[in-house]
């Protein structure tokens, strides 16, 4: 089955830019992902789905500010002039035939 | 508007029982997959079980495989998890999640989540 691997933190200064990783382990790099926003003590968001290719697909009322990439087995998640409301965790997940696999996650900071 | 609403979590002893149910709407419930997704306190999030919309096809993570029931009822546009001798190690938030489509199987709707508690 695949793994995700995130990085555990990333900080970033208000209304600058931060680039989040995840990273499919070997023989998985082609697979699509989802990002997922979130708030701390709030529910998991879907910001998006996002494919080997790089084509994304954001869920209703994501700001433009999130955008997708990707490239070999990395997945991107770009946000653009971060917000204090994107203080967050963000975690990435995929599935294979009979599993469903979650990153372990990011925790965003803005400083 | 997507809505899944989580209920039925609550304080149990090792080795009990609860039922947990996820009311859905906004989106005709009988063409989605669904997902159980749980959140241990200060960690990450965990897959639980898959049911798929005709409940013709339906997956466990090992951790809770012939504990955990999953079930739903489209009348009704349920969604259930049946969990049977827990243990402490289940205490946790658990979320339903809609899933996207058969081919692109990742979670885009979540509930807020109901917290499970096992303790003495």
């Amino acid at each position: 089955q695949p793994v995700l691997t995130q990085s555990s933190s990333a900080s970033a200064s208000l209304g600058s830019s931060v680039k989040l990783t995840c990273t499919l382990s070997s023989g998985h790099s082609s697979y699509i992902i989802a990002w997922h926003q979130q708030q701390p003590g709030k529910a998991p968001r879907y910001l998006m789905m996002l494919e080997g290719s790089g084509s994304y697909n954001k869920g209703s009322g994501v700001p433009d500010r999130f955008s997708g990439s990707s490239s070999g087995a990395d997945r991107y998640l770009t946000i653009s002039n971060l917000q204090f409301e994107d203080e967050a965790d963000y975690y990435c997940e995929t599935w294979d035939s009979n599993t469903w696999v979650f990153g372990g996650g990011t925790k965003l900071t803005v400083l | 508007e997507v809505q899944l609403v989580e209920s039925g979590g609550g304080l149990v002893q090792p080795g009990g029982s609860l039922r947990l149910s996820c009311a859905a709407s906004g989106f005709t419930f009988s063409t989605y997959g669904m997902n159980w997704v749980r959140q241990a306190p200060g960690k990450g999030l965990e897959w639980v079980s898959y049911i798929r919309s005709s409940s013709s096809t339906i997956y466990y993570a090992d951790s809770v495989k012939g504990r955990f029931t999953i079930s739903r009822d489209i009348a009704k546009s349920s969604l259930f998890l049946q969990m049977n001798s827990l243990r402490a190690e289940d205490t946790a938030v658990y979320y339903c999640a809609r899933v996207a489509s058969l081919d692109r199987r990742v979670s885009d709707s979540w509930g807020q989540g109901t917290l499970v508690t096992v303790s003495s």
